[in-house]
């Protein structure tokens, strides 16, 4: 079975641009989740989708949003990046439950000059 | 508010010897408690969990106790080995939610 598959692997933007990542979590599992990697802030949660809905939401600003497509495949964009978006973005997946063992793809590195 | 912490940003072990990471959580809805070992470069990958109506869990090297009364947890690994150093995240899930740990970075001495 193949994992879960995050593209792309590294990206560079300036101040005010915006970025769409995309996250093909494994074959089978329905909900997916998306967390930001900082140093020093461990991962936070940014939000999950189950069935093409979004089921839980962290505390991040309306600049991030994200979709579920029907085959479960996922994309998180962030607008008007700041600076600080700089990071590690993670998408994991798990077949039904987000409390569940989290399967995680490799990330985007994510770096806003 | 931070609900899962992992006080110690870094742990330096010898090899062969017992490295121990800690955990405390505030919310006692908490039932499931997950560790996770985190490489450079790579995702998260999971290494052990616990409910919380067990006290310990035990998978090879690797050991986590529950203490629900003092909110803490606790994973132990014996013997650690060098390819043990890692980025080291503690979880706590209730409902739908997981909250992640900052995280211990573990460093295997030789």
């Amino acid at each position: 079975k193949a994992g879960v598959t995050q593209t792309p692997r590294y990206l560079i933007k300036t101040r005010g641009q915006q970025v769409t990542l995309s996250c093909s979590p494994i074959s089978g599992h329905r909900s997916v989740s998306w967390y930001q990697q900082t140093p020093g802030q461990g991962l936070q949660f940014l939000f999950e989708y189950f069935s093409e809905t979004q089921r839980n939401k962290g505390n991040f600003p309306g600049r991030f949003s994200g979709r579920q497509f029907s085959n479960s495949r996922s994309e998180m964009n962030v607008s008007t990046l700041e600076l600080g978006d700089s990071a590690l973005y993670l998408c994991a997946s798990s077949p039904g439950q987000a409390n569940e063992k989290l399967f995680f793809g490799s990330g985007t590195q994510l770096s806003v000059l | 508010d931070q609900q899962v912490k992992q006080n110690s940003p870094s742990l330096s072990v010898q090899e062969g010897r017992i490295s121990i990471l800690n955990c405390d959580y505030t919310n006692s809805m908490f039932d499931y408690f997950l560790w996770y070992k985190k490489y450079p470069a790579e995702g998260p990958t999971f290494l052990i969990s616990i409910s919380s109506i067990k006290d310990k869990n035990e998978d090879g090297r690797f050991t986590v106790f529950l203490n629900k009364s003092a909110k803490h947890l606790s994973l132990h690994i014996v013997p650690s080995q060098p390819g043990d150093s890692a980025v080291y995240f503690c979880a706590a899930s209730a409902d739908d939610k997981i909250i992640f740990g900052k995280g211990t970075r573990l460093h295997i001495l030789p």
